[in-house]
């Protein structure tokens, strides 16, 4: 299994309150996303990092914010919560393209957060 | 901008038989790959198969098998002799394929996911 480890792994918050969830990588890849899944949506690309400090929107970005400053970590940010961002949460990682094996794509575990 | 669709919520199916997914994508892309992961109770997101789409023939990995037609953009993945442990959400998901060095070009591997279809095996 790929060294992929999300925190935290449940959480609960209230609304208007800051939240950030981590997503921490061993396998030392170069590309790192956050989705978001839902019922009837499947997955969602949220934010996206092609590299340290290069980060790009995805798909439903509105209300997130993410960092990268290291290869590892990957953080995914609500300024303020809200409670339409109630969902389960998935990071997921690739190498580059320049390894010609960018297609294959990690999960992590999840993390599931809810917004009262 | 990429759509998949997946057009059956809910399947069953008895242990040992075959079942059929559906999914369909829309694209104007000619490069590409298409994926097929599974979903357990777990959580946990797996990698089924693997289809490029310039390749013609049908990706196969052990019971699963595709069948992948790219004219009509439609992507099936068929289980055989199914098992109790095949019992998950399937997500069918689209990527385009990087281009390797060109400024800008590339893809990051991004997917874009169908609903999903959930997937019960009765004994």
């Amino acid at each position: 299994d790929a060294g992929i480890t999300q925190s935290p792994r449940h959480k609960v918050t209230e609304t208007g309150t800051p939240v950030t969830l981590r997503c921490h990588q061993t396998e030392n890849h170069r590309y790192m996303y956050w989705y978001r899944q839902d019922p009837g949506h499947g997955l969602r690309l949220i934010h996206y990092s092609y590299g340290v400090k290069d980060t790009d929107k995805g798909e439903v970005s509105d209300g997130y914010s993410v960092s990268r400053s290291k290869t590892e970590d990957f953080l995914l940010t609500l300024e303020s919560a809200t409670s339409s961002q109630t969902s389960v949460y998935f990071c997921a990682i690739s190498d580059s393209a320049w390894s010609g094996r960018y297609y294959e794509q990690y999960f992590g575990p999840g993390t599931r957060l809810t917004v009262t | 901008a990429q759509t998949v669709t997946q057009s059956q919520p809910e399947m069953s199916v008895q242990e040992a038989e075959t079942v059929t997914l559906s999914c369909t994508y829309d694209t104007s892309e000619n490069n590409y790959y298409l994926f097929w992961y599974k979903q357990p109770p777990s959580r946990q997101m797996i990698l089924v198969i693997r289809q490029e789409a310039y390749k013609q023939q049908n990706a196969t990995e052990n019971r699963f098998s595709v069948n992948f037609q790219k004219a009509a953009k439609s992507f099936s993945l068929k289980i055989s002799d199914s098992q109790l442990g095949d019992t998950a959400m399937y997500f069918c998901a689209f990527m385009k394929h990087g281009v390797k060095g060109a400024a800008g070009g590339t893809s990051y591997g991004k997917l874009t996911f169908g609903q999903g279809t959930i997937l019960t095996v009765h004994p």
